[in-house]
């Protein structure tokens, strides 16, 4: 187990709603990066997190957005919902900002129907 | 092109063969490489991480050849806990976007 937990594991949510997923890092990891992955996929970066403040982000639009708590732990908020949104949003943390071993939950499962 | 290709697969291999994963990458600048491993419906989880070195953990060797950006991971003795996909992971300049290969899916049989 890394340590790193998400909740919720499974969610439905129909277009056009809004979602938002939880995310607690590993004990002592500040950096906190999330993913989407479908369905035979890799990992898609969406954005990283250091010190409560977005350190970097990838091609995602604005109806993604994030925040980061003082304990480190993170939320991801999908706004607006996509079909295509559908997917395994994983989180993972890691003890630095650049170039870590990263440790990753087991992922929230979103379907949008 | 993708920032970051991996074999296709799937590799259907026989308990006790040896099978070479290849990854390349777009970026010239980047900085950290890794090989995660994922289970079925699991999340990734790190195998090892690429020096331009190259590195061995016990049956598994992985190698970094930045002049081609290229990234390889070995495989011997291929046992049936293998079975898995293997992703290729680069860290963009900068350090803070990582980057997934689609992954490579290996079966092994008895």
């Amino acid at each position: 187990e890394t340590g790193v937990t998400q909740s919720p594991t499974h969610l439905i949510k129909t277009r056009g709603q809004q979602v938002t997923l939880r995310c607690s890092s590993q004990s002592g990891h500040n950096t906190v990066s999330w993913y989407q992955q479908a369905l035979g996929q890799g990992p898609q970066f969406i954005f990283q997190y250091y010190r409560e403040e977005e350190n970097g982000r990838g091609n995602f639009p604005p109806r993604f957005s994030g925040l980061q708590f003082p304990n480190y732990s993170s939320e991801l908020n999908v706004n607006a919902l996509e079909l295509d949104d559908s997917a395994l949003y994983l989180c993972a943390s890691s003890p630095k900002r650049e170039g870590n071993e990263q440790f990753f939950g087991p992922g929230t499962r979103l379907t949008v129907l | 092109r993708k920032e970051v290709e991996q074999d296709p697969g799937p590799f259907n291999v026989p308990e006790g063969a040896t099978v070479a994963f290849n990854c390349t990458y777009s970026n010239s600048a980047s900085q950290s490489f890794f090989w995660y491993r994922q289970d079925c419906r699991k999340e990734p989880k790190l195998l090892m991480s690429v020096y331009s070195s190259g590195n061995e953990d016990g049956r598994f060797t992985a190698q970094l050849n930045r002049a081609s950006q290229y990234i390889s991971l070995l495989i011997r003795d291929s046992k049936l806990s293998d079975s898995a996909t293997y992703l290729c992971v680069v860290n963009a300049a900068g350090g803070f976007k990582t980057i997934f290969g689609a992954g490579t899916r290996l079966f092994v049989k008895a």
